[in-house]
């Protein structure tokens, strides 16, 4: 089973607000990854942390990697209707060849 | 230029049938991932390659599951018998290689996926 655990499930905002979600771990991973998927289509990335308590961003998108490294936040800043989908976290582990994502976030926006 | 595509894109099966889900990944790309996802799930981790040789299948689920790649670049994955807790989206996932310190050619490029139906 997965063992990441994101948060929220879903969100429901108004056009223009910001939202935050975020992902937490049970075991140490060393590179954290924020994808989108919207329906229909598979997981884009969208930002990729390598570094403890590194925070990078994309646009109106801003993800930050925990110091312990095992959780990471990812935030989106004034929110707009093609932000809909589903948000995943995901670690990479150690040999680089396997993803283990966490359940997803939901964002449904309003406009 | 060309993504990851899979085909078919849908997949109707009746329970016991076989079936073989097809992956084209980005010319060029060494590695080759597959990953279920069941509905409001995040994807799983089943299979991957490194050109022709599967170097991890310890995440499919059983030995009814095979993949394949024989010349290194298309995949296939085979599911024999199917059963109703089949049904899911069946995704590929393409990546340059892996290089230590250059992490960007780790990058896994997701195809749109093969949505499986067992009936």
């Amino acid at each position: 089973g997965q063992q990441l655990n994101q948060s929220p499930q879903s969100m429901f905002i108004q056009e223009g607000e910001d939202v935050s979600m975020n992902c937490t771990s049970s075991s140490i991973f060393n590179t954290w990854l924020w994808y989108k998927q919207d329906p229909g289509e598979g997981p884009v990335l969208l930002i990729a942390l390598y570094k403890a308590g590194e925070l990078t961003s994309n646009g109106r998108l801003t993800a930050q990697f925990g110091i312990t490294r095992k959780d990471s936040f990812l935030n989106i800043s004034a929110s707009i209707p093609s932000d809909v989908g589903i948000y995943f976290c995901a670690g990479l582990n150690n040999a680089g060849n396997m993803l283990t994502f966490g359940g997803g976030t939901r964002l449904m926006v309003k406009p | 230029g060309a993504g990851v595509s899979q085909s078919p894109r849908y997949k109707v099966a009746k329970r016991g049938q076989d079936v073989a889900l097809r992956c084209d990944p980005i010319s060029g790309h060494v590695s080759l991932f597959w990953y279920q996802q069941a509905l409001g799930q995040g994807p799983e981790f089943l299979t991957y390659f490194q050109n022709e040789a599967q170097l991890d299948k310890s995440g499919l689920p059983s030995d009814r599951f095979f993949a394949e790649r024989p010349e290194g670049s298309v995949s296939t994955l085979k599911i024999q018998r199917t059963q109703q807790e089949d049904s899911a989206v069946y995704l590929c996932a393409s990546s340059l290689a892996r290089l230590l310190g250059r992490r960007i050619k780790e990058t896994q490029y997701f195809g749109p996926g093969t949505r499986l139906l067992v009936l």
